[in-house]
Order: structure tokens, then sequence, then C-alpha cells
């Protein structure tokens, strides 16, 4: 079964800082990777996600994530990070039966 | 399009009583739907697949007849909590599949705050 590891629990990055979150997975096949924002108290949505092609992705809000088969990784990456963007991010690989599994989240503080 | 509405927000019940929770897919159908649980600060743990027109298909350790679902049709699926308890208090989420397959991400409700007290 396919997995996702989050390294990072929590972020704090200054507004207009760049960002870079953290994604590895273990899959045996090539994997569908997903990311998903979850404001407090709200559903999770889907900001970009790769299942082929050109390994950078881009997504809304002005995130993109590269897939790095080599290294099992799918960073989710922000050149210019708005107050707006603090939230919980997660990282989901899914696999051909349809099976989604999410990594741990991490929790993104924006500093003013 | 591919809009996921989930019913209530949130709710809260007297312990012993069932609740139940409901996922629309508003403008398209979905064949499968998904029920998460997820704790605070933690992460979305499936729970169970729903098929419509068949039985829901139940992760490892998920009590199948506390944890009812229903599918019956290609755009209604619920969630029933059935004698619920206080350790059953916890944040519910569906989510459908836009395309068959999930090659394409799936939708997400906003989410059910379930406290048993």
């Amino acid at each position: 079964a396919q997995s996702v590891t989050q390294p990072d629990i929590h972020i704090t990055v200054s507004e207009g800082a760049s960002l870079e979150l953290r994604c590895n997975y273990s899959y045996g096949a090539t994997p569908y990777l997903f990311w998903y924002v979850q404001s407090p108290g709200q559903g999770l949505q889907l900001l970009l996600k790769y299942f082929s092609g050109d390994t950078l992705v881009q997504g809304i809000k002005g995130f993109e994530a590269e897939f790095k088969r080599s290294q099992s990784s799918f960073n989710l990456r922000k050149p210019s990070v708005h107050w707006s963007d603090a939230a919980e991010y997660f990282c989901a690989v899914g696999a051909e039966n349809n099976d989604m599994r999410f990594g741990a989240g991490t929790r993104l503080t924006v500093k003013p | 399009g591919a809009v996921v509405s989930q019913h209530p927000s949130w709710v809260i019940c007297k312990s012993g009583t069932s609740v139940k929770i409901e996922c629309r897919s508003l403008d398209f159908q979905a064949t499968t739907m998904f029920w998460y649980r997820q704790f605070p600060k933690q992460s979305l743990m499936l729970m169970a697949t729903s098929n419509e027109g068949s039985k829901a298909t139940y992760e490892q350790g998920v009590e199948k007849d506390k944890f009812l679902i229903n599918h019956a049709s290609l755009t209604l699926s619920t969630l029933t909590v059935t004698s619920a308890h206080p350790e059953d208090s916890s944040f519910y989420i569906c989510s459908a599949s836009f395309e068959r397959g999930i090659r394409y991400g799936y939708t997400f409700g906003s989410g059910t705050r379930l406290t048993v007290v």
C-alpha cells in the first residue's frame, strides 16, 4: 500500500518569503500525487495534482510542485507567501485502485 | 463545477443516540464516495469507500455496525453514527470522485463536526 510522509509538522514563514513544504511518498508504481489545503473547520481544497507528463505542476493560488521520482518526493512551493496562505497542507498519494492516503499534514503560520 | 455538499456542518448529540451525515455531489454523478475521520491536528483517516448500489468497503478497524454507510443514489451518500459515544466525537469529511478513477483528484465536502455529550 502507498504511504506519505510530511516531515515538517509546523512551519513559520514571514509574509513575502518563499515557501517549500516537503512530501515523500512510498508506492511501487507511478503514483498519483496531490496537495490539498485545509482552513480550520473546513474541508479540503485541491491545490494541484500530478499523474503524468511535466514533472513541474502549476496549481491554484500561485502554488507549484515538482515530482522527483529519484527522491520519491513531491514538494510544494510558493515564491511569495501571503497571510491568507496560513492553513494546514496535506500531501496525498493515490493508487490505481482509487485508494488515496494522506500525510500527517504541515501547519503553515505566516508572520506579518 | 464538482461541488460536494456535506450536511450538517456541525451537530451535538446525546450519548446513545444516532446521527446521520449527508454527502451530496451537486453537479456531477459520483459513483464512489469516501468517508474520512479527522482528529484534532491530525491527518485524515479513511473510514470507508462507498459505492453506489453496493455495500461499502470499510477500512480495517472501523466498526461497520457503528458507522453505517448508504449510497443509494449517484449523488448521495450518508454516514450514520449509531449509538454515538463521546469517543466518536470528531470531524468527519466526505469526498467524491469527479471523474471515474483517482487521477483527477477528489472533491471534498466541508466536513461535519460531531460532538457527543
